[in-house]
């Protein structure tokens, strides 16, 4: 079975930290994938990657940074927490060209 | 830029029918997929369509016309446990590219 694992179910961090989110997958998984989701919004997506050191801005990028440095991790980077960044954090992966996404269990971010 | 349009709720009864409407506007399409996510849960992959027309997984059907650009997915003979969100997204077939999602329709169903 693929497993995506996410660092932290629940998080809570005060305004102006820096937080990292971790995830790693399985699966030799070529794309890696960040969303967040808010109620009514549906998930959106942050950032992504389709390669080690490849990444691409999603639609709501700002506030976010994010590493691959590995094929199987893809980290998630709050420069300086917001309480507006409050949210529950989705990482994903899928093989490249692939409409099936494998998403790991999510963490609830809480910013103070 | 990419749209999706799915209604937000739809609520049945035990035993029946239902069709999750989604149309979508984008860039470039290479296939429309389908997602499950219970509360509290990850979302789960459901299907996927590239090409038109209509794929059956048990219980669930979707279907696609590149045409229109609209697809839908039909859950047939509906039980408590299928109470969940629901959604459709789009994208998913070259690097670079990455799906992109639907608010979601929460499905509610009664006894």
């Amino acid at each position: 079975d693929v497993k995506v694992t996410q660092s932290s179910r629940y998080l809570v961090k005060r305004t102006g930290e820096k937080v990292f989110l971790e995830c790693v997958q399985d699966m030799d998984h070529e794309n890696m994938f960040w969303y967040r989701q808010d109620p009514g919004l549906g998930l959106r997506l942050i950032y992504f990657s389709y390669d080690v050191k490849m990444k691409e801005k999603g639609d709501i990028p700002e506030g976010y940074s994010v590493s691959r440095e590995k094929k199987e991790r893809f980290s998630l980077i709050l420069e300086s927490a917001s309480t507006n960044q409050t949210s529950m954090y989705l990482c994903a992966s899928s093989f490249l060209g692939s409409g099936e996404q494998y998403f790991g269990p999510g963490t609830r971010l809480t910013v103070t | 830029g990419q749209s999706l349009e799915q209604p937000s709720e739809v609520t049945a009864v035990e035993g029946a029918i239902v069709q999750i409407n989604c149309t979508y506007q984008t860039s470039g399409f290479y296939g429309l997929s389908w997602y499950q996510q219970h509360d509290g849960g990850a979302p789960t992959f459901l299907s996927y369509n590239a090409l038109d027309g209509l794929e059956e997984t048990g219980r669930f059907s979707s279907f696609l016309s590149r045409s229109d650009s609209y697809g839908y997915l039909l859950l047939q003979e509906l039980q408590m446990k299928d109470s969940a969100s629901y959604f459709c997204a789009v994208g998913g077939d070259q690097a670079g590219t990455a799906l992109i999602f639907g608010k979601g329709t929460t499905l509610s169903v009664s006894s």
